[in-house]
């Protein structure tokens, strides 16, 4: 079984501060980890991916994600928020291969100018 | 464009009604995914397809819904006698069968958006 628990369905932070979603997550087999990003009026796309290579991932538009085994962990970090960044982020788990991809709640982020 | 294509974004029925939402996905892509979101959740996985062959399906998807991909291209999805409970937004997602490197990146359409009365 996998899952993932993302904390904090809301954050909101400033334009120019330092933009931190979690996610902790759950597999029976060393997980393949992703964020995807959906915009308003838009479908998902991925942002990032780990799939067992380097544990520190970077992604599109500055984001990047750590991958922690010790706190099964893989936040989503991205040094200085841009309003263009408000969006709906969601964490997601799979065990590799062709296996489906389990998503978390999402959390949605605002931008505040 | 060459997305995932869905349609009809929009479908508002009565309960009772059945329904059908297609999707097309990615060309070269021969995997292709349905799920489900309600508001308040993040994607919920339905049912998954490689090629024609239905690989795997959710306990979610009860006996009134069906999935098809006839000829490994596009798929339907289809829910009889809807409910209000079934009101929700259905995903289509395809991917490529390309190895680890390619594992989980899945390609989204818009949605089709269900809204039973």
């Amino acid at each position: 079984a996998q899952s993932v628990t993302q904390l904090g369905s809301h954050v909101s932070v400033s334009e120019g501060a330092l933009v931190l979603l979690r996610c902790n997550y759950s597999s029976s087999v060393p997980p393949y980890l992703f964020w995807y990003v959906q915009y308003p009026n838009q479908g998902l796309q991925l942002l990032l991916k780990y799939t067992s290579a380097a544990t520190l991932v970077k992604g599109i538009n500055g984001f990047e994600a750590e991958f922690k085994k010790s706190e099964t962990s893989f936040h989503l970090t991205k040094p200085s928020a841009h309003m263009s960044d408000a969006a709906e982020y969601f964490c997601a788990v799979s065990s590799g291969g062709y296996q489906k991809v389990t998503f978390g709640i999402g959390t949605k982020l605002q931008v505040i100018p | 464009d060459t997305g995932v294509s869905q349609n009809p974004r929009h479908k508002i029925t009565k309960r009772g009604q059945n329904v059908t939402f297609r999707c097309d996905p990615i060309s070269e892509h021969n995997r292709l995914y349905w799920y489900r979101q309600t508001l308040g959740q993040g994607p919920e996985f339905l049912t998954y397809f490689q090629n024609e062959a239905q690989l795997e399906k959710s306990r979610l998807l009860s006996d009134r819904f069906s999935a098809e991909r006839p000829k490994g291209s596009f798929s339907t999805l289809e829910i009889q006698r809807t409910e209000q409970g079934d009101s929700a937004m259905y995903l289509c997602a395809s991917s490529t069968q390309a190895g680890a490197l390619k594992a989980g990146e899945l390609f989204f359409g818009e949605g089709s958006r269900l809204t039973v009365l």
